[in-house]
Parts: C-alpha cells; structure tokens; sequence
C-alpha cells in the first residue's frame, strides 16, 4: 500500500477483555516499530520487530503485552486482561533500513472501559 | 536510558512570525534528532532531521540546530502560517542503537494565529 495503515481505527473495550490491534506496513520495509501515545503525551517505545523476529521487546509494560509479525508484514499487537490505564493511541510504523526513518500509521485509538 | 526534555509546551504565535521549540536529551552519545509534526487524528509525520555530525540543517522555512556540547537541539519555523498548527515531537535515538528505536520528548502544541 501507499503508506502504513492500522485497524481498527479506534477500539472501545470493558476492563479484562482482550484486544488485537493490527498493523499493515510499507510493503518490503523489514523493520516495524509500536509505539504507545497516553493523551497529552510523546510516545512511548514498546517493541521493534526486524523482519519476523522482535530483537527488541524492551519497552512492553507488562507480560499483558505481546505482539507478533508474520511474513515480515503484517504485525499485531495483543493486550491481554485491559486494564483502563491501556488506554492510548498504539501508533506502528515501518521502515526500510533498520536505523532508517520511520513512517507512522495513523494509530488505533484504544479506550478501556 | 536516554531522556528528552522538550519546551515550551504549548506555544502561539502570529502568522508570519518565528517560532522556535528546544530539545534537551540525556545521553551524550544519541547521534539522531528527528522532528515530527502531528496533525489531529493522524500519526507523526518526519519534517526534517539532523545526525550528530551535522550542526545545522535547513529545509525551506524549517531549520534544525544541533548543540553537542549543551546537548539540546532545536526547531525553528519561520515566516509561520496557519497551517503549520499541529504538535511537535523532537526525539533522539541512542547510541548504541541497532533497532533504530526513538525516545521521544513530550510535544509541543503550535498555534499560529491567522
């Protein structure tokens, strides 16, 4: 696709349920990153993925956190038992060197009840 | 782990005015200082970036300043216009970094006044 794209654009959900958030990058680009952005806040790194693989899982907050990337595409990040302090906007992007520059997705915007 | 502290939070200024954002960060050894723009409901978007070797950088009416020894870098827009309104995010990767991740700091909201 032209850019990187994510789904769903915004997702309501009740304490303790489990999310899916899915990330679609820029076709070929090997490196894709997820970010967590609270209101009002920068973003907060939370796993880098080069190619299927995730050398970097440093800033997931809790074992409540996983992600995955599958054919070195498309990725999804998981949120187990949603707690309301998970609430943000998860933004992922891709890019086609590993120290390259990133482009953003437009986030999914994650509201726990 | 690296820090950035960004200022001002919020900053207004008149349409065709300057206006200038300043980033500190922690770790001596970060060798890239990207700048984003957010557009409400959008993700960042790179509007320009320095590496450490590197003091200043211009593209068109945005430049980027880089203090080594100070360690803070800034972000000047000039001849401002409305739509340049958005947040601003500088971050710095640190060194060493082989996952290209970023630390950012905590934004700035821009508003030029038409």
């Amino acid at each position: 696709g032209a850019g990187v794209s994510q789904s769903p654009s915004n997702k309501v959900t009740e304490k303790g349920k489990d999310v899916e958030l899915r990330c679609d990058p820029i076709s070929g680009h090997t490196a894709l990153y997820w970010y967590r952005q609270r209101l009002g806040q920068g973003l907060e790194f939370l796993i880098y993925f080069q190619g299927n693989s995730a050398p970097d899982k440093s800033g997931l907050p809790s074992d409540r956190f996983s992600a995955e990337r599958t054919g070195e595409s498309v990725s999804t990040l998981t949120i187990q038992r949603t707690q309301q302090e998970d609430s943000a906007v998860y933004l992922c992007a891709s890019s086609s060197q590993v120290l390259g520059t990133g482009f953003f997705g437009p986030g999914t915007r994650l509201t726990v009840l | 782990g690296e820090n950035v502290e960004q200022h001002p939070s919020t900053l207004s200024v008149q349409e065709g005015d300057s206006a200038v954002i300043k980033c500190t960060y922690s770790d001596s050894a970060s060798n890239y200082f990207p700048w984003y723009k957010q557009e409400l409901g959008k993700g960042p978007q790179l509007i320009i970036d320095i590496r450490s070797n590197v003091g200043e950088k211009k593209d068109q009416r945005i430049a980027v300043t880089l203090n080594k020894t100070a360690k803070h870098f800034s972000l000047h827009i000039t001849e401002t216009q409305p739509e340049d309104s958005a947040v601003y995010f500088c971050a710095a990767r640190p060194f060493p970094s082989n996952t290209g991740k970023l630390i950012f700091g905590q934004g700035t909201t821009l508003q030029v006044k038409p």
